[in-house]
């Protein structure tokens, strides 16, 4: 797994709750990712980071945010859950970047937003 | 943006046999192609990749071509095994964000004993 931690593994909210997800890493990574999985759309990307504090959107941002405070943690955020955002979460990092570097994912968080 | 198709969405080969996935790619600035491996309940694993500047690539008994020109690339798999069996994902990126990768929608390979 990389060295990645998602948390929590399994998760049900209401509609309209906030709800956070969090994504660790122990390899000193600067780029992280967070994709969401949902069948028949293999993976879309949702927001990115370059490094600490310096993120960006990615092609299915709308209805999340995230941060990153410290190198190893990026927090995704749902400022308030929607039946739409009910999906699996996966977290990724890459070494490189700037290079062609494959991205290393942890083992996901199914999200149910009922 | 960029957009990839994968095909087969499903296959399955009997145990030795082979199998070939192959996804398109629409942007002509990708130059970056990896494939994944995706076991139940686990993410995806990079198990081959393939950058624009080769047009194949082995390992084992896996091999990736790539076809610029056409914009396609392909997955083989010879030789089989029920291990093989998992969601096989493409994906396409270019050489200054390689994880801003733009996936297919996956192939479900079961390799029967």
């Amino acid at each position: 797994d990389a060295g990645i931690t998602q948390s929590p593994r399994h998760k049900v909210t209401e509609t309209g709750t906030p709800v956070t997800l969090r994504c660790h890493q122990t390899e000193n990574h600067r780029y992280m990712y967070w994709y969401r999985q949902d069948p028949g759309h293999g993976l879309r990307l949702i927001h990115y980071s370059y490094g600490v504090k310096d993120t960006d959107k990615g092609e299915v941002s709308d209805g999340y945010s995230v941060s990153r405070s410290k190198t190893e943690d990026f927090l995704l955020t749902l400022e308030s859950a929607t039946s739409s955002q009910t999906s699996v979460y996966f977290c990724a990092i890459s070494g490189l970047g700037t290079e062609n570097s494959p991205l290393h994912f942890g083992n996901g968080t199914r999200l149910t937003v009922t | 943006g960029e957009n990839v198709e994968q095909h087969p969405s499903t296959l399955s080969v009997q145990e030795g046999d082979s199998a070939v996935i192959k996804c398109t790619y629409s942007d002509s600035a990708s130059n970056y192609f990896p494939w994944y491996k995706q076991e139940l309940g686990k993410g995806p694993q990079l198990i081959i990749d393939i950058r624009s500047n080769v047009g194949e690539k082995k390992d084992q008994r896996i091999a990736v071509t790539l076809n610029k020109t056409a914009k396609h690339f392909s997955l083989h798999i010879t030789e089989t095994q029920p291990e093989d069996s998992a969601v096989y994902f493409c994906a396409a990126s270019q050489n200054t964000n390689a994880g801003k990768s733009t996936f297919g929608d996956g192939t479900t390979l079961t390799v029967k004993p």
